[in-house]
């Protein structure tokens, strides 16, 4: 997986709880993005990096939020998780804006 | 946002036969084309990249990409039980140079 780690690989929670999601990265790359994915829709877009502390919005970027404060971390946070955040999540780095990306291996998420 | 569109398949080839997915994208800025592959439960895996009109070979797979038409396939030759996958296409948006549109991905099933 290109030297990409994600944290937890599973995860239970319940409504109205706060979740971080933690991807970690050993090839310094620049870029690093936050996807869900779901049945029916594919591969979407929740926020991503340019740098650190530089992040913008992605297609679905409501109800979460991300900070990175180092170039090897990339932290998503749903504040308040509700059963519409059930997904897949997987991270991507790239080293450039339209190189290739690498994924992770996911995090399952479940929110009763 | 822009489209990225697969067919979701199942796409159903015998072993050894040739295997051909299809992608068309609405953007027609667009400049690089992916195709990942993704297991059942796995990440997505980069199989090849191409940002050239024509055809573009590694060892079984062909990608060909005609931007006339806003259209991108992989051919997969000798196909293999080992090839049955989701198989997704990816387009970097004009708007953006950052970020990945993904279609839905097609299922491939190759049947010994």
């Amino acid at each position: 997986d290109a030297g990409i780690t994600q944290s937890p690989r599973h995860k239970v929670t319940e409504t109205g709880t706060p979740v971080t999601l933690r991807c970690h990265q050993t090839e310094n790359h620049r870029y690093m993005y936050w996807y869900r994915q779901d049945p029916g829709h594919g591969l979407r877009l929740i926020h991503y990096s340019y740098g650190v502390k530089d992040t913008d919005k992605g297609e679905v970027s409501d109800g979460y939020s991300v900070s990175r404060s180092k170039t090897e971390d990339f932290l998503l946070t749903l504040e308040s998780a509700t059963s519409s955040q059930t997904s897949v999540y997987f991270c991507a780095i790239s080293g450039g804006g339209t190189d290739t990306q690498y994924f992770g291996p996911g995090t399952r998420l479940t929110v009763l | 946002q822009k489209e990225v569109e697969q067919n979701s398949g199942p796409l159903s080839v015998p072993e050894g036969a040739i295997a051909s997915l299809n992608c068309t994208y609405s953007d027609r800025g667009s400049q690089s084309f992916f195709w990942y592959r993704q297991y059942s439960g796995k990440s997505p895996e980069l199989i090849m990249f191409i940002y050239s009109n024509g055809d573009k070979e590694d060892g079984r797979f062909t990608a060909q990409l005609n931007k006339a038409s806003q259209y991108v396939s992989l051919l997969i030759r000798d196909s293999q039980p080992s090839d049955s996958a989701t198989y997704l296409c990816a387009v970097t948006p004009s708007n953006s140079g950052y970020a990945l549109n993904f279609g839905k991905g097609t299922s491939l099933l190759v049947t010994p």
